[in-house]
């Protein structure tokens, strides 16, 4: 079944705005990894936040994990047209290696 | 950063043909890889995981006659669409990993048709 689950499933904002991107999951996770996918292309990794962990920051992303709520959510500040893509949670479940991903955010931009 | 390839990047064959996908670590070597589906506009959904050297381990549901998957040494793994069908037309995009529980490396995915 499907793990994670993202919301919204599409969003559009103006450029400069922040945008926030929640994810949930169902089961325990070793750690919840945020990807970005341009249309038709592979998948870019953004951030890796473990289970242990509360908070990540990376340039302007910032990833919460709420282990207790089963959920993560994914923050870019200062937003840009080149961050138009859409954005899938991955949890790697407990005892596995293997991801399941969330069925995305599709994330506009608009200059 | 590490860099997985893809190969072909899309594909057109016809019904009945099979068709081999390559993916490729050019940089790590991966103890690890994996095979997504992409239907569009939805998510992926793992198929299959493999290690080097041994035999892939095939997701509920996912026909392991239907998807070879060969991985024979640490940078190559191949996915092959054996006797395609249209319904197979999807995205496919592999992984790869030297560490577990670390990121995995995509590939830039192959896109395949049939007709």
């Amino acid at each position: 079944s499907q793990q994670g689950e993202e919301d919204p499933q599409a969003l559009s904002i103006q450029e400069g705005e922040n945008a926030t991107m929640n994810c949930s999951y169902k089961t325990s996770i070793n750690n919840l990894q945020w990807y970005r996918q341009n249309s038709g292309r592979g998948l870019v990794h953004l951030i890796l936040i473990r289970s242990n962990e509360r908070e990540k920051h990376s340039g302007r992303l910032r990833v919460t994990l709420d282990t207790s709520k089963k959920s993560s959510s994914l923050l870019i500040t200062a937003s840009r047209a080149a961050d138009t893509a859409s954005y899938f949670c991955a949890t790697e479940r407990a005892g596995s290696y293997q991801l399941t991903f969330g069925k995305g955010t599709k994330l506009s931009v608009i200059p | 950063g590490a860099v997985v390839s893809q190969h072909p990047s899309r594909v057109i064959c016809k019904s009945g043909t099979s068709v081999k996908i390559e993916c490729r670590s050019l940089d790590f070597q991966a103890t690890t890889m994996f095979w997504y589906r992409q239907f569009p506009k939805q998510s992926l959904m793992l198929m299959a995981t493999s290690n080097e050297g041994s035999k892939a381990t095939y997701e509920q549901g996912v026909e392991k006659d239907k998807f070879l998957i060969n991985h024979a040494s640490l940078t190559l793994s191949t996915l092959t669409v054996t006797s395609a069908h249209p319904e197979d037309s999807s995205f496919y995009i592999c992984s790869a990993t030297d560490r577990p529980s670390y990121e995995q490396y995509f590939g830039p995915g192959t896109r395949l048709t049939v007709t």
